[in-house]
């Protein structure tokens, strides 16, 4: 079952713009951990907040967690064409070995 | 490099006849994984193990089968395919499966069973 939802489900910005996209969960997790999917490729794993962590940043991504609002944002600074691509949450629940739970994704298109 | 490599990429078989599609990690990660990928649906776990033969089911195991007799290597079979396993899978691993670590996911394989 789906765990994370994110929003919004599509997002096209010109080259250049900032991108936000925001992911809201149902129950306690340990973590919170991103992925960007190119078309019909693997998922890659961009970066991972911990329930004790409220932002962190990797390069040009920045992520928040609040966990009394069962959310997050990863937010993409300066975008770039090579930045589309479809983006996912993925929640590590609490106490449970089935890890990951992904949500739907947000398809990000970069215009140039 | 690190990798998980699945294969095939691309598969078209009939109903009915028995496959594999191999996935292997070279990382001596401990956990690994199955996921189908479907419009609308998202990734849905199929299987996972949290190490050499220990497999569990996830949320749509029907239809599947896996094994784990070597750390590397974690294949799913399709004993019988039928045309709702028409899917793209992926297969994952992570040095341990209590969601600590990112996964690494293998390239894809797009199966139609027709």
């Amino acid at each position: 079952s789906q765990q994370g939802e994110e929003d919004p489900q599509a997002l096209s910005i010109q080259e250049g713009e900032n991108a936000t996209m925001n992911c809201s969960y149902k129950t306690s997790i340990n973590n919170l951990q991103w992925y960007r999917q190119n078309s019909g490729r693997g998922l890659v794993h961009l970066i991972l907040i911990r329930s004790n962590e409220r932002e962190k940043h990797s390069g040009r991504l920045r992520v928040t967690l609040d966990t009394s609002k069962k959310s997050s944002s990863l937010l993409i600074t300066a975008s770039r064409a090579a930045d589309t691509a479809s983006y996912f949450c993925a929640t590590g629940l609490s106490g449970s070995a089935r890890q990951l739970t992904f949500g739907s994704g947000t398809q990000l298109t970069v215009l140039p | 490099e690190a990798q998980v490599t699945q294969n095939p990429r691309y598969l078209i078989t009939v109903t009915g006849k028995k496959l594999t599609v191999t996935c292997s990690q070279n990382m001596n990660h401990e956990y690994m994984s199955w996921y189908r990928q479907d419009p609308g649906l998202g990734l849905r776990q199929i299987y996972y193990s949290m190490n050499v033969e220990v497999t569990d089911k996830g949320d749509v195991p029907e239809g599947y089968k896996v094994s784990r007799k070597e750390k590397r290597n974690f294949p799913l079979i399709l004993e019988s395919p039928s045309p709702n396993q028409t899917s793209l899978y992926f297969c994952a691993s992570s040095f341990e499966g209590l969601g600590s670590y990112g996964y690494t996911f293998g390239s894809g394989t797009r199966l139609t069973v027709v």
